[in-house]
Order: C-alpha cells, then structure tokens, then sequence
C-alpha cells in the first residue's frame, strides 16, 4: 500500500548545524508531498509542500527536493536553531485525475537543537 | 481569526465511560479528519468526512464513532469498546478532501485511568 518511511529519531544536533531528515515513499500514484512540523503540546503546521517531480519546497530555511527517481524527499536546512526543536512529519496525498485523496503520513522525527 | 478549536485541552476519563471530544472549524471548509497521536506511530487516521451529514471510517475506526450535523462542528465520541484510548487526538480540516490547505487544531491529550 501507499505509505512514508522517515529516519528514525530522535536527532540531536548543536545549534548550526545542517540537518538532514531523510524520507522516502511508496504510492501507486503521482503524489504530492509534505512536510509537517509539531512543537510541542501543539497541533501540525504545514512547513513546506511540493506537487510534482523535481519541485523544490522551501519554507523558513527548510528545503526539501521532490525526487522521483529515487522516491525521495528529504528535509534539510544549513543552521538549525534552539526554536527548530521540534517533530518534523512527511506526509504524502494521491492525486487522482485532479482530485485528492487523503493525507498518509510518516511516524515523525524528533529534532533537538543543543545551545 | 479562522481556525480550529479542540476542547478540553486535557481529558481524564475512568475505564468504561464514553468520552466526546470537541472539534470546531470557522474556516469554511468542507473537509474534516480526526486523528489519533501514539508516540512512535505517527498520525493515524480514525474517521473524515467531506461534507456534512457524510463520514467515512479511516484506518482505525473501531471504537470510535463521529457525527457531522453541522459544517463548523465534527465531534469525535470515544466509546468504551475502544481497547486502549489513552492517546493525543488531532482534529483538521482542509478545503475539501485531500487538499493541500490542512489545518490543524491544538490538540486534546485523553487518559483514561
């Protein structure tokens, strides 16, 4: 079935360093993909999206790349911060002739960033 | 400002009752999905609906049951068959099904002791 495998956490990282969150995908379709972020005690926010092959997402430093060839799209940023601590989701919607279907994500990543 | 409310913010429940979590949009949107939040599991979907008086089940709806009366309101009635319930419930809502424009509420953390 249609799922996303992300990198297990939790990451650590100081602050500044570049971080990478690994997230591949299996669907039967053309999908669109997500990444979401969760602070804590908190809801999910949209972080950054891209719908179709080679589409670059980017949103508050964050990039990630939609790779079709490799069913891929990893989050990266080049200087994290103390604020970034949070848990980062890939999520990925079908496209059918149009239409949406719903959102499947990954189990999440929890990222903190050291002072 | 538009959004999603989700109340209480902490719910604590004896064993065998049934519990109804509150979920209200004021974003105008046709779509609406609760979610369940384990750790270590990710988001698993428990029941949508696309418009009112219509709703589906997702991928792990036993035990729980919803109802949509109205397009602002989709509450979500944890009932006792629901084998462990202790866990974070997400409400969101989009356009309509499946688009791109999810929002998401704060959240209602449930025990259940």
């Amino acid at each position: 079935g249609d799922s996303v495998t992300q990198m297990e956490g939790p990451v650590t990282l100081s602050e500044e360093a570049f971080l990478t969150i690994n997230c591949t995908y299996t669907a039967t379709g053309y999908p669109s993909l997500f990444w979401y972020v969760q602070y804590p005690g908190e809801g999910l926010q949209l972080l950054l999206k891209a719908t179709k092959a080679d589409d670059k997402g980017s949103n508050k430093g964050f990039e990630a790349t939609y790779r079709k060839e490799t069913t891929s799209f990893h989050l990266e940023k080049g200087s994290v911060q103390v604020s970034d601590s949070a848990v980062y989701f890939c999520a990925l919607t079908l496209n059918y002739g149009g239409s949406q279907g719903n959102l499947i994500f990954g189990k999440g990543t929890k990222l903190s960033v050291k002072p | 400002d538009g959004g999603i409310t989700q109340s209480p913010k902490y719910l604590f429940r004896k064993e065998g009752q049934n519990v109804t979590l509150s979920c209200e949009q004021n974003l105008n949107h046709d779509a609406m999905y609760w979610y369940r939040q384990d750790p270590g599991q990710g988001l698993r979907l428990i029941y949508y609906s696309q418009i009112v008086n219509d709703f589906q089940k997702g991928d792990i709806a036993e035990g729980y049951s919803v109802s949509r009366e109205k397009k602002e309101s989709f509450p979500l009635t944890v009932t006792s068959a629901q084998k462990n319930p202790t866990a974070f419930y997400l409400c969101a809502s989009s356009p309509q099904i499946g688009s791109y424009g999810y929002t998401f509420g704060s959240g209602t953390r449930l025990t259940v002791v």
